[in-house]
Protein backbone atom coordinates (compact mmCIF):
# COMPACT_ATOMS: atom_id res chain seq x y z
CA UNK A 1 0.00 0.00 0.00
CA UNK A 2 1.22 3.88 -0.72
CA UNK A 3 1.88 5.98 1.95
CA UNK A 4 2.99 9.46 2.80
CA UNK A 5 4.96 10.99 5.95
CA UNK A 6 5.52 14.36 6.61
CA UNK A 7 7.56 14.29 9.57
CA UNK A 8 7.40 18.13 10.58
CA UNK A 9 3.70 19.07 11.90
CA UNK A 10 4.65 22.82 11.81
CA UNK A 11 7.42 24.42 11.03
CA UNK A 12 8.02 28.55 11.98
CA UNK A 13 10.91 30.30 9.43
CA UNK A 14 11.66 33.87 9.04
CA UNK A 15 10.74 36.44 5.71
CA UNK A 16 13.92 35.63 3.70
CA UNK A 17 14.94 32.70 4.85
CA UNK A 18 15.18 29.40 3.12
CA UNK A 19 12.97 26.64 3.32
CA UNK A 20 12.93 23.07 3.54
CA UNK A 21 9.84 20.73 3.87
CA UNK A 22 10.27 17.04 4.04
CA UNK A 23 8.19 14.51 2.36
CA UNK A 24 9.46 10.50 2.63
CA UNK A 25 7.01 7.92 0.64
CA UNK A 26 6.28 4.45 0.21
CA UNK A 27 5.22 3.13 -3.26
CA UNK A 28 5.90 -0.34 -5.05
CA UNK A 29 7.24 1.24 -8.28
CA UNK A 30 7.80 4.31 -10.01
CA UNK A 31 5.79 6.95 -8.10
CA UNK A 32 3.83 9.76 -9.41
CA UNK A 33 4.66 12.74 -6.71
CA UNK A 34 3.19 15.89 -6.03
CA UNK A 35 3.11 18.52 -3.57
CA UNK A 36 0.37 21.03 -3.06
CA UNK A 37 -0.49 24.08 -1.01
CA UNK A 38 -3.66 25.16 0.77
CA UNK A 39 -4.51 28.07 1.89
CA UNK A 40 -7.49 28.60 5.46
CA UNK A 41 -10.57 27.64 4.23
CA UNK A 42 -9.64 27.02 0.16
CA UNK A 43 -8.96 24.40 -2.18
CA UNK A 44 -5.24 22.97 -2.92
CA UNK A 45 -3.39 24.24 -5.51
CA UNK A 46 -0.34 22.15 -7.10
CA UNK A 47 3.37 23.69 -6.64
CA UNK A 48 4.71 20.78 -8.60
CA UNK A 49 5.25 17.43 -9.69
CA UNK A 50 7.36 14.23 -10.40
CA UNK A 51 6.58 11.03 -12.61
CA UNK A 52 10.19 10.85 -14.44
CA UNK A 53 13.03 12.52 -15.69
CA UNK A 54 14.78 15.28 -14.31
CA UNK A 55 14.91 14.70 -10.47
CA UNK A 56 14.97 18.60 -9.93
CA UNK A 57 11.77 20.24 -10.75
CA UNK A 58 10.53 23.21 -10.21
CA UNK A 59 7.42 24.88 -9.90
CA UNK A 60 5.58 27.95 -8.97
CA UNK A 61 5.84 30.35 -6.66
CA UNK A 62 9.66 29.80 -6.86
CA UNK A 63 9.46 26.14 -4.77
CA UNK A 64 11.32 23.06 -6.20
CA UNK A 65 11.29 19.98 -5.43
CA UNK A 66 14.38 16.47 -5.37
CA UNK A 67 13.07 12.98 -6.28
CA UNK A 68 15.91 10.96 -4.69
CA UNK A 69 14.35 7.53 -4.73
CA UNK A 70 17.57 5.76 -2.85
CA UNK A 71 16.13 7.79 0.15
CA UNK A 72 11.97 7.53 -1.05
CA UNK A 73 12.36 11.50 -0.53
CA UNK A 74 10.76 14.22 -2.27
CA UNK A 75 11.55 17.03 -0.15
CA UNK A 76 10.25 20.71 -1.33
CA UNK A 77 12.98 23.82 -1.19
CA UNK A 78 12.42 27.52 -1.47
CA UNK A 79 15.48 29.82 -1.11
CA UNK A 80 13.55 32.60 0.20
CA UNK A 81 10.80 32.56 1.73
CA UNK A 82 8.34 35.32 1.66
CA UNK A 83 5.37 36.11 4.13
CA UNK A 84 2.61 35.14 1.70
CA UNK A 85 3.71 31.08 1.75
CA UNK A 86 2.57 30.83 4.77
CA UNK A 87 -0.17 28.09 4.83
CA UNK A 88 -0.56 24.34 4.93
CA UNK A 89 1.77 22.08 2.31
CA UNK A 90 0.71 18.39 1.65
CA UNK A 91 3.12 15.63 -0.50
CA UNK A 92 0.76 13.79 -2.09
CA UNK A 93 1.62 10.29 -4.00
CA UNK A 94 -0.51 8.22 -6.26
CA UNK A 95 -0.76 5.79 -9.10
CA UNK A 96 -2.10 7.09 -12.56
CA UNK A 97 -4.50 4.33 -14.02
CA UNK A 98 -3.94 6.16 -17.41
CA UNK A 99 -7.89 7.33 -16.92
CA UNK A 100 -7.86 8.31 -13.33
CA UNK A 101 -5.55 8.82 -10.07
CA UNK A 102 -5.59 7.61 -6.46
CA UNK A 103 -3.54 10.55 -4.56
CA UNK A 104 -2.56 9.42 -0.85
CA UNK A 105 -2.05 12.45 1.16
CA UNK A 106 0.41 13.28 3.61
CA UNK A 107 -0.58 14.32 7.64
CA UNK A 108 0.58 18.04 6.31
CA UNK A 109 2.89 21.09 6.92
CA UNK A 110 1.80 23.81 8.35
CA UNK A 111 4.44 26.97 7.84
CA UNK A 112 4.42 30.01 9.60
CA UNK A 113 6.32 33.00 8.57
CA UNK A 114 7.47 35.82 10.72
CA UNK A 115 8.51 39.27 9.48
CA UNK B 1 -11.02 27.90 -18.27
CA UNK B 2 -8.69 26.46 -15.66
CA UNK B 3 -11.19 25.96 -12.64
CA UNK B 4 -13.23 23.78 -11.07
CA UNK B 5 -16.28 25.50 -9.28
CA UNK B 6 -18.02 24.13 -5.86
CA UNK B 7 -21.48 25.32 -4.84
CA UNK B 8 -22.28 26.27 -2.12
CA UNK B 9 -19.51 27.26 -0.45
CA UNK B 10 -21.01 26.75 2.98
CA UNK B 11 -24.28 24.52 3.55
CA UNK B 12 -25.88 24.33 6.78
CA UNK B 13 -27.83 21.56 7.24
CA UNK B 14 -30.34 19.88 9.71
CA UNK B 15 -29.94 15.77 10.49
CA UNK B 16 -32.83 15.07 8.84
CA UNK B 17 -32.53 17.15 5.76
CA UNK B 18 -31.64 16.10 2.17
CA UNK B 19 -29.05 18.82 0.49
CA UNK B 20 -26.56 18.50 -2.94
CA UNK B 21 -23.05 19.70 -3.41
CA UNK B 22 -22.45 20.34 -6.60
CA UNK B 23 -19.11 20.72 -8.91
CA UNK B 24 -18.66 21.29 -12.29
CA UNK B 25 -15.16 21.75 -14.75
CA UNK B 26 -15.12 23.10 -18.04
CA UNK B 27 -11.55 21.51 -18.59
CA UNK B 28 -12.40 18.33 -20.60
CA UNK B 29 -10.91 16.55 -18.11
CA UNK B 30 -12.85 12.88 -17.60
CA UNK B 31 -12.27 11.83 -14.39
CA UNK B 32 -13.87 13.86 -11.40
CA UNK B 33 -13.72 13.13 -7.07
CA UNK B 34 -15.07 13.92 -4.15
CA UNK B 35 -12.33 14.27 -1.32
CA UNK B 36 -13.29 15.16 2.16
CA UNK B 37 -10.84 16.75 4.87
CA UNK B 38 -11.75 17.47 8.40
CA UNK B 39 -10.11 20.27 10.17
CA UNK B 40 -5.95 20.16 10.28
CA UNK B 41 -6.30 16.78 8.25
CA UNK B 42 -5.59 15.73 4.88
CA UNK B 43 -8.17 15.42 2.17
CA UNK B 44 -9.39 11.53 2.18
CA UNK B 45 -10.82 10.04 -0.49
CA UNK B 46 -14.29 9.23 -1.28
CA UNK B 47 -15.10 8.64 -4.67
CA UNK B 48 -14.16 8.61 -8.25
CA UNK B 49 -15.77 9.20 -11.31
CA UNK B 50 -13.54 8.22 -14.77
CA UNK B 51 -15.56 8.90 -17.96
CA UNK B 52 -19.06 9.12 -16.27
CA UNK B 53 -18.26 5.81 -14.36
CA UNK B 54 -18.11 4.95 -11.09
CA UNK B 55 -14.41 3.79 -10.99
CA UNK B 56 -13.53 4.25 -6.67
CA UNK B 57 -16.23 4.37 -3.58
CA UNK B 58 -13.65 4.78 -0.74
CA UNK B 59 -16.10 2.25 2.02
CA UNK B 60 -18.43 5.70 2.10
CA UNK B 61 -21.32 5.52 3.86
CA UNK B 62 -24.83 5.17 1.85
CA UNK B 63 -26.14 8.73 3.32
CA UNK B 64 -23.81 10.31 0.37
CA UNK B 65 -24.74 9.39 -3.06
CA UNK B 66 -22.78 10.73 -5.92
CA UNK B 67 -23.94 11.58 -9.17
CA UNK B 68 -22.11 12.21 -12.61
CA UNK B 69 -24.60 13.73 -14.65
CA UNK B 70 -22.35 14.44 -17.24
CA UNK B 71 -18.45 14.98 -18.53
CA UNK B 72 -18.28 18.43 -16.60
CA UNK B 73 -20.77 18.14 -13.63
CA UNK B 74 -20.80 16.04 -10.45
CA UNK B 75 -22.92 16.15 -7.56
CA UNK B 76 -22.59 14.76 -4.29
CA UNK B 77 -26.05 13.97 -2.48
CA UNK B 78 -26.45 14.32 1.13
CA UNK B 79 -29.12 12.59 3.34
CA UNK B 80 -29.25 11.98 7.13
CA UNK B 81 -26.20 13.08 7.96
CA UNK B 82 -24.46 13.37 11.26
CA UNK B 83 -22.73 15.95 13.21
CA UNK B 84 -19.49 13.98 12.62
CA UNK B 85 -20.01 14.51 9.13
CA UNK B 86 -19.21 18.25 9.07
CA UNK B 87 -16.10 19.18 6.99
CA UNK B 88 -14.75 20.69 3.96
CA UNK B 89 -15.56 18.82 0.75
CA UNK B 90 -13.25 18.95 -1.84
CA UNK B 91 -14.05 18.31 -5.57
CA UNK B 92 -11.35 17.79 -8.17
CA UNK B 93 -11.03 16.70 -11.60
CA UNK B 94 -7.79 14.93 -13.57
CA UNK B 95 -7.17 14.51 -17.41
CA UNK B 96 -6.55 10.88 -18.95
CA UNK B 97 -3.25 9.88 -20.36
CA UNK B 98 -4.64 10.72 -24.35
CA UNK B 99 -4.00 13.98 -22.59
CA UNK B 100 -1.50 14.36 -19.61
CA UNK B 101 0.26 11.36 -18.68
CA UNK B 102 0.69 13.05 -14.95
CA UNK B 103 -2.57 12.71 -13.31
CA UNK B 104 -2.44 15.88 -11.33
CA UNK B 105 -5.20 17.08 -9.62
CA UNK B 106 -6.83 20.22 -10.03
CA UNK B 107 -9.18 20.94 -7.05
CA UNK B 108 -12.27 23.53 -6.24
CA UNK B 109 -12.11 25.58 -3.29
CA UNK B 110 -14.60 23.29 -1.36
CA UNK B 111 -17.76 23.21 -0.01
CA UNK B 112 -17.24 23.66 3.64
CA UNK B 113 -20.25 21.18 5.55
CA UNK B 114 -21.83 22.17 8.83
CA UNK B 115 -24.36 19.44 9.79
CA UNK B 116 -26.31 20.35 13.38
Amino acid sequence: AQSVTQPDIHITVSEGASLELRCNYSYGATPYLFWYVQSPGQGLQLLLKYFSGDTLVQGIKGFEAEFKRSQSSFNLRKPSVHWSDAAEYFCAVGPFTGTASKLTFGTGTRLQVTL
Amino acid sequence: DTEVTQTPKHLVMGMTNKKSLKCEQHMGHRAMYWYKQKAKKPPELMFVYSYEKLSINESVPSRFSPECPNSSLLNLHLHALQPEDSALYLCASSQDAAASNTGELFFGEGSRLTVL
